[in-house]
């Protein structure tokens, strides 16, 4: 079965200055991978996915991930914040097998603190 | 473009009552799922379903019923509700794909058990 760490808890950053958000994932594969943003009393929404092909993915909202398999990480960055990404994010796997017949596993998620 | 839609938004049960949460999807997803977060625990996925009249377990069940009668409808059902279960639960959505389809989800419901 698959599993997703995400490390941090909180992350406080400053308006305008650079984001990264880690996740690492256990997988016997590779896995199809993906980070969620959740606004407060919202649903999930996609950020951005990997799927195969060019390690480096973009996404919605200026941000972007990498994908590396020697470190089984799959982070989030974003070059300058701004105030409106203070949300919770999740990094979620799926795995290869069953179609996404079988749901994503979700990290725990990372609360994004923006400060002036 | 209503998406994925859940009901109701709020609900405060006492100990041993029953309720049923609706969610309903218009975009013709062949998958529907039902998750409760809890802080500091993400998102757990309860039960699932590939098809109109299918459900399978997910990874916390217990305590959770659902059905799913009509393909654009996923039921989550407590027989007799315990605080344990007080959680928001989100309803997911995606389609059928040799790939991986990305999950649509609803906005949530809130639910306090006293």
């Amino acid at each position: 079965a698959q599993s997703v760490t995400q490390p941090d808890i909180h992350i406080t950053v400053s308006e305008g200055a650079s984001l990264e958000l880690r996740c690492n994932y256990s997988y016997g594969a590779t896995p199809y991978l993906f980070w969620y943003v959740q606004s407060p009393g919202q649903g999930l929404q996609l950020l951005l996915k990997y799927f195969s092909g060019d390690t480096l993915v973009q996404g919605i909202k200026g941000f972007e991930a990498e994908f590396k398999r020697s470190q089984s990480s799959f982070n989030l960055r974003k070059p300058s914040v701004h105030w409106s990404d203070a949300a919770e994010y999740f990094c979620a796997v799926g795995a290869r097998s069953g179609g996404g017949a079988d749901g994503l596993t979700f990290g725990k998620g990372t609360h994004l603190i923006i400060q002036p | 473009n209503a998406g994925v839609t859940q009901t109701p938004k709020f609900r405060v049960l006492k100990t041993g009552q029953s309720m049923t949460l609706l969610c309903a999807q218009d975009m013709n997803h062949e998958y529907m799922y039902w998750y409760r977060q809890d802080p500091g625990m993400g998102l757990r996925l309860i039960h699932y379903s590939v098809g109109e009249g299918t459900t399978a377990k997910g990874e916390v069940p217990d305590g959770y019923n659902v059905s799913r009668l009509k393909k654009q409808n996923f039921l989550l059902g407590l027989e007799s509700a315990a605080p344990s279960q007080t959680s928001v639960y989100f309803c997911a959505s995606n389609e059928r794909d040799r790939g991986y389809s990305p999950l649509h989800f609803g906005n949530g419901t809130r639910l306090t058990v006293t």
